[in-house]
């Protein structure tokens, strides 16, 4: 089963509209990272937060981790048609015999109307 | 740099036939894995390798092999392709360190088994 899960499933909003993906996840994390996917494309880095941070700012991109209820939330500020994609969190093991094992949820559709 | 670079972009095979899909990268990155992403889902874990003679299993590897002889090489093999198969399939790398978990994605192989 996904470590991460995404909600929600698809979004369609206006151009100019924020934009806010959740993402749960199940077992304790080290860090989580958030990737994005333009339509039949390879998936694009875009953040990642680290287990002692609760809050992370990149450009239109703010993201929030709450460890206690093991979510974490995107929110993409006065958005663009072109940041019309699929939006994934990630987690990766960062010891043991798993260090480097990723897992990613099913991520959220989001469709930015011109 | 080319990045992460795959081949094919597209493959039909039959069921039980083998073939390899290639992925190679240009940045000297330690770490490299296989995903699949089935219609409408998030990544699964194939395999990965945290190095050159290194690799291991992923949340789905039934089916599929991998080796690392190389740095910059990680080819999948796929031993006798069944339907189930049909999927897109991403590689990735990424440093070791503190940007471990900055993962750079090919742009994919469209696999079709019939």
């Amino acid at each position: 089963s996904q470590q991460g899960e995404e909600d929600p499933q698809a979004l369609s909003i206006q151009e100019g509209e924020n934009a806010t993906m959740n993402c749960s996840y199940k077992t304790s994390i080290n860090n989580l990272q958030w990737y994005r996917q333009n339509s039949g494309r390879g998936l694009v880095h875009l953040i990642l937060i680290r287990s002692n941070e609760r809050e992370k700012h990149s450009g239109r991109l703010r993201v929030t981790l709450d460890t206690s209820k093991k979510s974490s939330s995107l929110l993409i500020t006065a958005s663009r048609a072109a940041d019309t994609a699929s939006y994934f969190c990630a987690t990766v093991e960062e010891h043991g015999t798993n260090a480097g094992k990723s897992t990613f949820g099913d991520g959220t559709t989001l469709t930015v109307k011109p | 740099n080319a990045g992460v670079t795959q081949t094919p972009k597209f493959q039909v095979l039959k069921t039980g036939q083998s073939m390899t899909l290639q992925c190679a990268q240009d940045m000297n990155h330690e770490y490299m894995s296989w995903y699949r992403q089935d219609p409408g889902m998030g990544l699964r874990l194939i395999h990965y390798s945290v190095g050159a003679g290194i690799t291991d299993q992923g949340e789905v590897p039934n089916g599929y092999n991998v080796s690392r002889s190389t740095t910059e090489d990680f080819p999948l093999r796929l031993l006798s392709a069944a339907p189930s198969q049909t999927s897109v399939y991403f590689c990735a790398s990424s440093i070791s360190g503190t940007r471990f978990y900055e993962q750079y994605f090919g742009p994919g192989t469209r696999l079709t088994v019939t």
